[in-house]
């Protein structure tokens, strides 16, 4: 059974760009979760993709955006790139939505913006 | 709104001590607890959950048991080992609609010396 997997594991962008994240869901689940985590803190959730429909989002502002595809991998987007959007990345994946089900998370991406 | 409050930390113990990390939790309904472990580098690693009151979550000698009455679910171990070093991640999966995003607390880092 494949863990999930990100890339790239690690990108430097300046401010003002935009950088796109990807995931790839653990082999049978269908839910894709987005976290940031900035340094020496806890993850903030993002949003959530189920069968390629967005389902739920946390307090980030619309130039962070995502998409699911067909295979339930994910992309994250994020335009215009701030200073404080320097953080690490988690994406986790499960098989169904609702409270309880277990998300299993990948390595993260590592994102420096300068 | 839901949140997740952890001890603070860095926590520094000698292998073969006996490990408490306090976790309280705010959450309307009935959530699904966790604790995520989280080593140097790496993404999140799900250690242990339980789903409802009363519930003992147990992994590789760590456990919790979930508290509705004092909305607790303290992490414990009988005695660390020098692996275990990382930091304890406590969170919850909330119970609104249908999105089970994760709310995390800040993190606990653990330190054990020989």
């Amino acid at each position: 059974e494949t863990g999930v997997t990100q890339s790239p594991t690690h990108l430097i962008k300046t401010r003002g760009q935009q950088v796109t994240l990807r995931c790839s869901s653990q082999s049978g689940h269908n839910t894709v979760s987005w976290y940031q985590q900035a340094l020496g803190q806890g993850p903030q959730f993002i949003f959530q993709y189920y069968r390629e429909e967005e389902n739920g989002r946390g307090n980030f502002p619309p130039r962070f955006s995502g998409l699911q595809f067909p295979n339930y991998s994910s992309e994250l987007n994020v335009n215009a790139l701030e200073l404080d959007d320097s953080a690490l990345y988690l994406c986790a994946s499960s098989d169904r939505t609702g409270p309880g089900e277990t998300q299993y998370f990948g390595p993260g991406t590592r994102l420096l913006v300068l | 709104g839901n949140s997740v409050t952890q001890m603070e930390g860095p926590v520094t113990l000698s292998e073969e001590a006996f490990l408490t990390i306090n976790c309280t939790y705010t959450a309307t309904g009935y959530p699904s607890l966790f604790w995520y472990v989280q080593y140097p580098g790496e993404g999140l690693q799900l250690l242990l959950k339980a789903t409802k009151a009363d519930d003992k979550g147990s992994n590789k000698g760590f456990e919790a048991t979930y508290r509705k009455e004092t909305t607790s679910f303290h992490l414990e171990k009988g005695s660390v080992q020098v692996s275990d070093s990382a930091v304890y991640f406590c969170a919850l999966s909330e119970t609104r609609g249908s999105q089970g995003n994760l709310i995390f607390g800040k993190g606990t880092k653990l330190s054990v010396k020989p």
